[in-house]
């Protein structure tokens, strides 16, 4: 239990549907992240939020739509997605983000196969 | 962009030996965390190097920051199966810039 909780833990769609991730952190941080974990590639940054205020979109297209309702609450809505964007998608809390960002604690992820 | 190497991508250990996971940098950083994620798993911190050349424990675990701030290091001694897993570590160049993570270190322990 790491205080991070993600849903679905695995959701499979076609590339004409549209669904949404949902994240979710009781450990009172302000700082909240999207990562995206492929096979291929490192631990990719998608978006960070700091105090319900997007201050990182590291270039994700924009069939990638984030939202952030609160300090606890964090969604990545998903539409017209590609294969390619199979992938565990993590969320992560810290306490902070600028001068003292810290440690980040991530959920459990959520895979998603494009079919 | 800021580029982290590590290596080895693979590391084939015996069950008892001890290895070292390096985490390479061409520019200097403001500091350093190691991640573990274990197979199936989410990354779990494990620590955090801010100093030159500083070096912390966990039980048999060593951690250590380059003198220049441009690498660190992560030895562990005596495997045991339970330190499978992937290690990542993760860079910032400045304080408050967003983590960029290395391309992890895949350890496999053969019992």
């Amino acid at each position: 239990e790491t205080g991070v909780t993600q849903t679905p833990r695995h959701l499979v769609m076609g590339m004409t549907n549209k669904k949404s991730l949902k994240c979710e952190q009781h450990l009172g941080h302000n700082a909240m992240y999207w990562y995206k974990q492929s096979a291929k590639k490192p631990l990719e940054l998608m978006f960070v939020y700091n105090f319900k205020e997007q201050t990182e979109n590291n270039s994700v297209p924009s069939r990638f739509s984030p939202e952030c309702p609160n300090s606890s609450h964090l969604f990545l809505h998903l539409h017209t997605l590609q294969p390619e964007d199979s992938a565990l998608y993590l969320c992560a809390s810290s306490q902070d983000w600028g001068a003292n960002t810290g440690e980040l604690f991530f959920g459990e992820g959520s895979r998603l196969t494009v079919l | 962009g800021q580029q982290v190497m590590q290596i080895p991508q693979y590391q084939h250990v015996q069950e008892g030996e001890d290895f070292t996971t390096y985490c390479n940098s061409s520019t200097t950083l403001s500091n350093i965390q190691w991640y573990k994620q274990r197979p199936g798993g989410h990354p779990v911190f494990l620590i955090q190097l801010v100093k030159s050349g500083e070096v912390k424990k966990q039980k048999r675990l060593t951690f250590q920051f380059g003198e220049a701030k441009k690498n660190s290091s992560l030895h562990i001694t005596a495997t045991q199966t339970t330190d499978v897993g992937t290690y990542f570590c993760a860079t910032s160049k400045a304080a408050g810039n967003k983590l960029t993570f290395g391309g992890g270190t895949r350890v496999l322990v053969k019992p």
